[in-house]
């Protein structure tokens, strides 16, 4: 199995709603990863979790908080967005990520999230 | 820091013809380097990498790529362009960072293939 499923597909929320994006991989990876698109870019790397443990923040707003329960769940709890969050969530796993330069990360297919 | 660049943000090629992208890669040390697809509303897919085995470089679905390091290019090849191949292609460069390996995306190239 080489997968990793994320859910839910799409997402339309207000800003001042609460939700929870939802990642989920079996294929004994210990790194994880969430990445932020933006239409026609690149995806930009919001959080790691390696051995479930926050190992990398790229100083993203306190509006989005990650959780990782186990070695195959990932969570991205969402409050109180803004409109400019509006993009393709995107999780990934790896092997590791710490001393395998060449690990191939797999994606998901990403949650596209509106932001009204 | 390490980066790579991407020549082109839109490709356009006829059914059939050589595909051809591009990426030049900035490093003072030697990289770990990948290249990776993304068909529309769908993830990213690895398409192959550069882990310092061989130079050439054989991927999935017909794609290959050439390490050289006297230009600082791993340019993505493809002899016969199928409609199926039009997507995003995104280079990447790994990094150590922090004492992760995190990749480095360039910026992408869009393949239009047409009739």
């Amino acid at each position: 199995d080489t997968e990793v499923t994320q859910t839910p597909k799409h997402l339309v929320m207000g800003m001042t709603n609460k939700k929870s994006l939802k990642c989920e991989q079996h294929m004994g990876h210990r790194a994880m990863y969430w990445y932020k698109q933006k239409a026609k870019k690149p995806p930009e790397l919001m959080f790691v979790y390696s051995y479930e443990k926050l190992s990398i923040n790229e100083s993203v707003p306190s509006r989005f908080s990650p959780e990782c329960p186990n070695s195959s769940l990932l969570n991205l709890h969402l409050h109180a967005l803004q409109p400019e969050d509006s993009a393709l969530y995107l999780c990934a796993s790896s092997h590791s990520s710490g001393g395998a330069g060449a690990d191939t990360q797999y994606f998901g297919p990403g949650t596209r999230l509106t932001v009204l | 820091a390490q980066s790579v660049t991407q020549l082109g943000s839109h490709v356009s090629v006829s059914e059939g013809a050589l595909v051809l992208l591009r990426c030049n890669y900035s490093s003072s040390v030697p990289p770990y380097l990948f290249w990776y697809v993304q068909y529309p509303n769908q993830g990213l897919q690895l398409l192959l990498k550069y882990t310092s085995a061989a130079t050439l470089v054989k991927g999935i679905n017909g794609f290959e790529a050439e390490f050289k390091k006297s230009e600082t290019s791993f340019h993505l090849t493809k002899p016969s362009a199928h409609m199926s191949d039009a997507a995003e292609y995104f280079c990447a460069v790994s990094e150590p960072t922090g004492g992760s390996y995190i990749p480095t995306f360039g910026r992408g190239t869009s393949l239009i293939v047409h009739p």
